[in-house]
Protein backbone atom coordinates (compact mmCIF):
# COMPACT_ATOMS: atom_id res chain seq x y z
CA UNK A 1 0.00 0.00 0.00
CA UNK A 2 1.66 3.07 -1.28
CA UNK A 3 2.10 6.02 1.44
CA UNK A 4 1.27 9.48 1.42
CA UNK A 5 3.35 11.25 -1.45
CA UNK A 6 3.87 14.69 -1.82
CA UNK A 7 5.26 16.58 -4.53
CA UNK A 8 7.75 18.81 -5.51
CA UNK A 9 10.42 17.67 -2.10
CA UNK A 10 12.24 20.99 -2.46
CA UNK A 11 11.03 23.92 -4.26
CA UNK A 12 12.95 27.76 -4.58
CA UNK A 13 11.04 30.67 -5.20
CA UNK A 14 11.63 34.42 -4.76
CA UNK A 15 9.17 36.32 -2.68
CA UNK A 16 5.97 37.56 -4.54
CA UNK A 17 5.55 34.58 -6.57
CA UNK A 18 3.09 31.84 -6.05
CA UNK A 19 3.13 28.16 -5.44
CA UNK A 20 1.61 25.33 -5.66
CA UNK A 21 2.14 21.95 -3.64
CA UNK A 22 0.36 18.59 -4.53
CA UNK A 23 -0.37 15.76 -1.85
CA UNK A 24 -1.65 12.36 -2.57
CA UNK A 25 -3.21 10.79 0.43
CA UNK A 26 -3.06 6.60 1.00
CA UNK A 27 -5.70 5.33 -1.32
CA UNK A 28 -9.32 5.03 0.86
CA UNK A 29 -8.27 8.09 3.07
CA UNK A 30 -10.19 10.72 2.95
CA UNK A 31 -8.97 13.41 5.37
CA UNK A 32 -5.81 15.63 3.71
CA UNK A 33 -4.39 17.89 6.13
CA UNK A 34 -1.93 20.56 5.79
CA UNK A 35 0.99 21.65 8.24
CA UNK A 36 3.69 24.34 8.44
CA UNK A 37 6.68 22.98 9.87
CA UNK A 38 9.82 25.81 10.90
CA UNK A 39 12.85 24.46 12.89
CA UNK A 40 12.09 24.11 16.69
CA UNK A 41 8.67 24.80 15.89
CA UNK A 42 5.98 22.25 16.17
CA UNK A 43 3.18 21.70 13.72
CA UNK A 44 1.44 24.64 12.44
CA UNK A 45 -2.35 23.70 11.33
CA UNK A 46 -3.38 24.96 7.74
CA UNK A 47 -6.09 23.41 6.87
CA UNK A 48 -8.16 19.98 6.74
CA UNK A 49 -10.25 18.81 3.78
CA UNK A 50 -12.63 16.03 3.78
CA UNK A 51 -14.35 15.03 0.74
CA UNK A 52 -13.36 17.69 -1.59
CA UNK A 53 -14.66 20.12 1.49
CA UNK A 54 -12.55 22.60 3.87
CA UNK A 55 -13.35 21.22 7.13
CA UNK A 56 -11.67 23.13 9.45
CA UNK A 57 -8.99 26.34 9.05
CA UNK A 58 -6.15 27.28 10.70
CA UNK A 59 -4.80 30.67 11.68
CA UNK A 60 -3.30 31.74 8.30
CA UNK A 61 -3.51 34.73 6.01
CA UNK A 62 -5.93 34.04 3.25
CA UNK A 63 -2.97 34.26 0.90
CA UNK A 64 -2.61 30.52 1.82
CA UNK A 65 -4.94 28.29 0.29
CA UNK A 66 -5.77 25.04 -0.34
CA UNK A 67 -8.74 22.21 -2.49
CA UNK A 68 -8.86 19.08 -2.68
CA UNK A 69 -10.63 16.53 -5.98
CA UNK A 70 -12.80 13.49 -5.72
CA UNK A 71 -10.04 11.29 -5.98
CA UNK A 72 -8.87 12.81 -2.67
CA UNK A 73 -5.62 14.05 -3.82
CA UNK A 74 -4.99 17.49 -2.30
CA UNK A 75 -3.32 20.98 -3.07
CA UNK A 76 -2.16 24.08 -1.37
CA UNK A 77 -1.56 27.03 -2.70
CA UNK A 78 0.33 29.95 -1.30
CA UNK A 79 -0.08 33.32 -3.33
CA UNK A 80 2.47 36.47 -2.59
CA UNK A 81 5.17 34.46 -1.35
CA UNK A 82 7.07 36.63 1.91
CA UNK A 83 10.46 35.28 3.31
CA UNK A 84 8.44 33.65 6.15
CA UNK A 85 6.75 31.23 4.33
CA UNK A 86 10.15 29.33 4.34
CA UNK A 87 9.35 26.21 5.90
CA UNK A 88 9.03 22.41 5.74
CA UNK A 89 5.15 21.84 4.60
CA UNK A 90 4.07 18.48 5.46
CA UNK A 91 0.38 16.52 4.70
CA UNK A 92 -1.36 14.02 6.38
CA UNK A 93 -3.65 11.67 5.57
CA UNK A 94 -6.22 9.77 7.58
CA UNK A 95 -9.40 7.46 7.37
CA UNK A 96 -11.68 10.52 8.55
CA UNK A 97 -9.82 12.78 10.22
CA UNK A 98 -10.58 12.16 13.61
CA UNK A 99 -8.65 9.45 13.42
CA UNK A 100 -6.11 8.81 16.02
CA UNK A 101 -2.96 8.06 13.74
CA UNK A 102 -2.55 10.40 10.97
CA UNK A 103 0.13 8.95 8.03
CA UNK A 104 2.06 11.74 6.99
CA UNK A 105 4.21 12.59 3.87
CA UNK A 106 7.64 13.06 3.50
CA UNK A 107 7.18 17.02 3.13
CA UNK A 108 8.20 19.66 0.47
CA UNK A 109 10.58 21.68 1.82
CA UNK A 110 10.25 25.30 0.46
CA UNK A 111 13.03 28.05 0.16
CA UNK A 112 11.67 31.38 -0.30
CA UNK A 113 14.83 34.05 -1.71
CA UNK B 1 -6.69 29.09 24.64
CA UNK B 2 -5.03 25.70 23.73
CA UNK B 3 -1.40 24.96 24.62
CA UNK B 4 1.41 22.24 25.36
CA UNK B 5 4.51 22.41 27.03
CA UNK B 6 7.52 19.76 26.24
CA UNK B 7 10.83 20.07 27.44
CA UNK B 8 12.78 21.37 24.32
CA UNK B 9 15.92 18.71 24.58
CA UNK B 10 16.59 15.43 26.25
CA UNK B 11 20.24 13.64 26.67
CA UNK B 12 19.93 10.20 27.62
CA UNK B 13 22.60 7.39 27.35
CA UNK B 14 22.43 4.30 24.87
CA UNK B 15 20.77 1.28 27.30
CA UNK B 16 19.06 3.42 29.30
CA UNK B 17 15.31 4.67 29.85
CA UNK B 18 14.68 8.26 29.22
CA UNK B 19 10.81 10.17 29.95
CA UNK B 20 9.74 12.85 27.99
CA UNK B 21 6.89 14.77 29.68
CA UNK B 22 4.15 16.89 27.91
CA UNK B 23 1.72 19.19 29.64
CA UNK B 24 -0.99 20.46 27.67
CA UNK B 25 -3.85 23.22 28.57
CA UNK B 26 -7.19 22.83 26.35
CA UNK B 27 -11.28 22.54 26.53
CA UNK B 28 -13.11 19.62 25.73
CA UNK B 29 -9.86 16.83 25.92
CA UNK B 30 -10.80 13.96 23.23
CA UNK B 31 -6.76 12.43 23.82
CA UNK B 32 -3.05 12.30 23.56
CA UNK B 33 -0.77 11.72 20.53
CA UNK B 34 2.92 10.98 20.38
CA UNK B 35 4.95 11.33 17.19
CA UNK B 36 8.33 10.50 16.22
CA UNK B 37 10.59 12.58 13.63
CA UNK B 38 13.94 11.96 12.45
CA UNK B 39 15.98 14.47 10.88
CA UNK B 40 14.32 15.25 7.27
CA UNK B 41 12.10 12.87 7.49
CA UNK B 42 8.23 12.90 8.43
CA UNK B 43 6.32 12.27 11.47
CA UNK B 44 5.51 8.82 12.43
CA UNK B 45 2.71 8.10 14.69
CA UNK B 46 3.99 5.99 18.10
CA UNK B 47 0.63 6.20 20.17
CA UNK B 48 -1.91 7.51 21.39
CA UNK B 49 -4.05 7.89 25.07
CA UNK B 50 -7.55 8.62 25.28
CA UNK B 51 -8.15 7.38 28.55
CA UNK B 52 -6.12 7.66 32.19
CA UNK B 53 -3.50 5.04 32.55
CA UNK B 54 -0.21 3.40 30.81
CA UNK B 55 -0.41 2.00 27.17
CA UNK B 56 2.96 -0.16 26.24
CA UNK B 57 3.77 -1.08 22.32
CA UNK B 58 7.37 -2.89 22.54
CA UNK B 59 9.77 -0.24 23.89
CA UNK B 60 7.61 2.83 24.10
CA UNK B 61 5.29 3.33 26.64
CA UNK B 62 2.86 6.41 27.03
CA UNK B 63 0.65 7.88 30.19
CA UNK B 64 -2.15 10.16 30.57
CA UNK B 65 -3.57 11.50 33.67
CA UNK B 66 -6.56 13.62 32.36
CA UNK B 67 -6.99 15.05 35.78
CA UNK B 68 -3.76 16.42 35.55
CA UNK B 69 -3.32 17.44 32.18
CA UNK B 70 -0.40 15.46 31.45
CA UNK B 71 1.25 12.73 29.59
CA UNK B 72 4.95 11.26 29.02
CA UNK B 73 6.24 9.39 26.90
CA UNK B 74 9.12 6.16 28.03
CA UNK B 75 11.60 4.56 25.84
CA UNK B 76 13.57 2.14 27.34
CA UNK B 77 16.41 0.15 26.24
CA UNK B 78 17.65 3.26 24.11
CA UNK B 79 19.29 2.73 21.05
CA UNK B 80 20.99 5.31 19.27
CA UNK B 81 17.81 4.99 16.19
CA UNK B 82 16.11 6.43 18.51
CA UNK B 83 17.63 10.14 18.74
CA UNK B 84 14.68 11.67 17.11
CA UNK B 85 12.29 15.08 17.60
CA UNK B 86 9.29 13.76 19.66
CA UNK B 87 6.32 15.52 19.75
CA UNK B 88 2.74 15.70 21.67
CA UNK B 89 -0.21 16.47 20.01
CA UNK B 90 -3.75 17.18 21.54
CA UNK B 91 -7.26 16.56 19.93
CA UNK B 92 -9.52 18.80 21.68
CA UNK B 93 -12.88 19.63 21.04
CA UNK B 94 -12.06 23.67 21.36
CA UNK B 95 -9.80 23.05 18.07
CA UNK B 96 -12.64 21.13 16.32
CA UNK B 97 -10.52 18.18 16.62
CA UNK B 98 -7.81 18.77 14.80
CA UNK B 99 -4.63 18.00 16.18
CA UNK B 100 -2.50 20.51 18.15
CA UNK B 101 0.90 20.02 18.61
CA UNK B 102 3.65 20.73 20.87
CA UNK B 103 7.35 22.26 19.75
CA UNK B 104 8.97 19.09 20.32
CA UNK B 105 11.41 17.79 22.17
CA UNK B 106 15.11 16.47 20.60
CA UNK B 107 16.30 13.08 22.17
CA UNK B 108 19.71 12.97 22.07
CA UNK B 109 21.03 9.87 22.77
CA UNK B 110 25.33 9.29 23.89
CA UNK B 111 26.98 5.51 23.27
Amino acid sequence: KAGVTQTPRYLIKTRGQQVTLSCSPISGHRSVSWYQQTPGQGLQFLFEYFSETQRNKGNFPGRFSGRQFSNSRSEMNVSTLELGDSALYLCASSITGGNTEAFFGQGTRLTVV
Amino acid sequence: GQSLEQPSEVTAVEGAIVQINCTYQTSGFYGLSWYQQHDGGAPTFLSYNALDGLEETGRFSSFLSRSDSYGYLLLQELQMKDSASYFCAVRAMDSNYQLIWGAGTKLIIKP
